[in-house]
């Protein structure tokens, strides 16, 4: 099994139009969990991370949940900017250093 | 804003032959990563690095991959003797105490 499982898309969607994200991962030590954005060919910036109790940082929500080892990310009233590679991350600490995991990434293309 | 620098965006050697990318990480960041991403494939960890030693390398980071920090500032991956697999961008992250990593731009290798 993957250490973190994304769909992998394309999703397609107008402008304006709500869209779903979900992750699954396999490791239940993992510790904190991270929405990345992946532009063409561009490195990897994080979007924003994810507790618990979900989080919201103006059109984005997160949402984590530990019982089922699943995370979410929504985007609301999509842009044509938000195209891009959504990646999921989690972060594994051990013996004092952290180690990010990524999933192979959700392709959303907004358009017009 | 403060950010991680890779140089050269684009490296282009022969195979057996010895390449050093080079990192600028964030000033006041204390752990340092690299990472590797072969196209249209997910962002793996390679190593990570704090106190002038490896506290944690992938199996991918075998003898012929080492890293160093050979002043103050400069953070290195230098691969011994490269192989057509080891074609991919490789991103540099650093952090600061907490898990939440910051990329550069990424160095393109070529290895023909």
């Amino acid at each position: 099994r993957k250490e973190v499982e994304q769909d992998p898309g394309p999703f397609n969607v107008p402008e304006g139009a709500t869209v779903a994200f979900n992750c699954t991962y396999s490791n239940s030590a993992s510790q904190s969990f991270f929405w990345y954005r992946q532009d063409c060919r561009k490195e990897p910036k994080l979007l924003m991370s994810v507790y618990s109790s979900g989080n919201e940082d103006g059109r984005f929500t997160a949402q984590l949940n530990r019982a089922s080892q699943y995370i979410s990310l929504l985007i609301r009233d999509s842009k044509l900017s938000d195209s891009a590679t959504y990646l999921c991350v989690v972060n594994q600490f051990s013996g004092g250093y952290n180690k990010l995991i990524f999933g192979a990434g959700t392709r959303l293309a907004v358009h017009p | 804003e403060p950010e991680v620098t890779q140089t050269p965006s684009h490296q282009v050697t022969q195979m057996g032959q010895e390449v050093i990318l080079r990192c600028v990480p964030i000033s006041n960041h204390l752990y340092f990563y690299w990472y590797r991403q072969i196209l249209g494939q997910k962002v793996e960890f390679l190593v990570s690095f704090y106190n002038n030693e490896i506290s944690e390398k992938s199996e991918i980071f075998d003898d012929q991959f080492s890293v160093e920090r050979p002043d103050g500032s400069n953070f290195t991956l230098k691969i011994r003797s490269t192989k057509l697999e080891d074609s991919a961008m490789y991103f540099c992250a650093s952090s600061e105490l907490g898990p939440g990593q910051f990329f550069g731009p990424g160095t393109r290798l070529t290895v023909l």
